[in-house]
This record gives structure tokens, sequence and C-alpha cells, in this order.
């Protein structure tokens, strides 16, 4: 089975931290994606990645960056973290036609 | 307009019974589509697939309407295990036929069966 780790189940950060949310899939996939979940509001898309350097911004960029430097890791940066970044951060990886795999996300607080 | 809308429940059902969730998509070109289930503060997982012709696994049946723009999921025989949040999941064609391999989400559908 795709394996999708992300580095931490839950994250305290204070406001104005940078912050690194870390992925890692291990089945070669091209695309990888970064969303946030909120209440009532569902899944929303801050980045993807559909190979090495590349990127695109999804719906929700601002305040986030990303990087892929590997195929295997893609990174999200919050560059100045604010209390409205709190929130549940879910990385996917995905392969030609077939459905996402998600990780078990990382809960962030920003205080 | 939203690129895929569901009614957001909740649904409540005893065990035992038969529940259907509805999805529409609004790209006519859209290639694949997926149900997703999320537990409580959990990531969400593969379901299933869902075919042009209707497939089945198990207890659960999906169906496309291409024409209508249209997505099911029949749950028969409802056991408790199957409360969750059910994500309709829709794959569509972008510029010049490109789909970056993004897909996009529902809000979710939300199912509590109780005994």
């Amino acid at each position: 089975d795709v394996k999708v780790t992300q580095s931490s189940r839950y994250l305290v950060k204070r406001t104005g931290e940078k912050v690194f949310l870390e992925c890692v899939q291990d089945m070669d996939h091209e695309n990888m994606f970064w969303y946030r979940q909120d209440p009532g509001l569902g899944l929303r898309l801050i980045y993807f990645s559909y190979d090495v350097k590349m990127k695109e911004k999804g719906d929700i960029p601002e305040g986030y960056s990303v990087s892929r430097e590997k195929k295997e890791r893609f990174s999200l940066i919050l560059e100045s973290a604010s209390t409205n970044q709190t929130s549940m951060y879910l990385c996917a990886s995905r392969s030609g036609m077939k459905g996402y795999t998600f990780g078990s996300g990382t809960r962030l607080t920003v205080v | 307009r939203k690129e895929v809308e569901q009614d957001p429940g909740p649904f409540n059902v005893p065990e035992g019974a038969t529940v259907a969730f509805n999805c529409t998509y609004s790209n006519s070109a859209s290639q694949s589509f997926f149900w997703y289930r999320q537990d409580c503060r959990k990531e969400p997982k593969l379901l299933m697939s869902v075919y042009s012709s209707g497939n089945e696994d198990g207890r659960f049946t999906a169906q496309l309407n291409r024409a209508s723009q249209y997505i099911s999921l029949l749950i028969r025989d409802s056991k408790l295990s199957d409360s969750a949040t059910y994500l309709c999941v829709v794959n569509p064609r972008g510029a010049r036929g490109s789909t970056l391999g993004r897909l996009y989400f529902g809000r979710g559908t939300q199912l509590t069966v109780w005994p």
C-alpha cells in the first residue's frame, strides 16, 4: 500500500513563527498536494506539485509556500504563522487516474 | 458555481436501513469519480471508485449518470461502523485537456447510524 507520512500529528506554534510541515510518500507518485480542512469549509487546496521543483497554486495559497526538491517529499511552509492558520493540514499524493492517498494529517494550533 | 455539490445532511438512520447520498458536478468533461469516507478527526480514505456502468462493493453501490452529471452512493444494511462523513470526489478536465492530477471534493455528507 502507498504510504504518505506527515512528520507531526500535533503542533503548537506561536504567531509569527516560520513553520515547516513535511510530507513523504513512498510510491514514486508524481503528484502531491497540500490541503487544509476546517469545520464547515471542507477541504481547501493550498498548493500542489506535479513534478520535482514544480508547484502550482491552489485555491488559498496566501500565507503559504511549498518546496519539492525530491520526488518523494513535499513541504508546506507557513512564512509567518497567524492564528487564522490554525487548522488540520492534510498532505496527499496521487499517480495517474487513481484517487488520492492522504497522510494522517497535522493538527496545527497557532497561539 | 462549485465543482462538486453534496447534501451535507446529517443523515441519521437506524441499523439495517438503506441510505443514499447524491452529488452533482459541474464539469461535463470530468474523467474519474470517487467516494471517500472520513471518520471524525481522521484523514479521508478511498471508499470506492465510481465507474460508468455502476459498481458494487459489498453493501455499497456507486452509480454515475454522465448526462445529468450526478453521482450516487447507496449503502444497504447500514452498520454502526458506517457512521462517518462521505465525500464525493471528481477529477475534472482542465485547460488543454490537462487535469494536473487535482481532484475536487464535495463538502461531505454526514451519516450517523444508531442502534
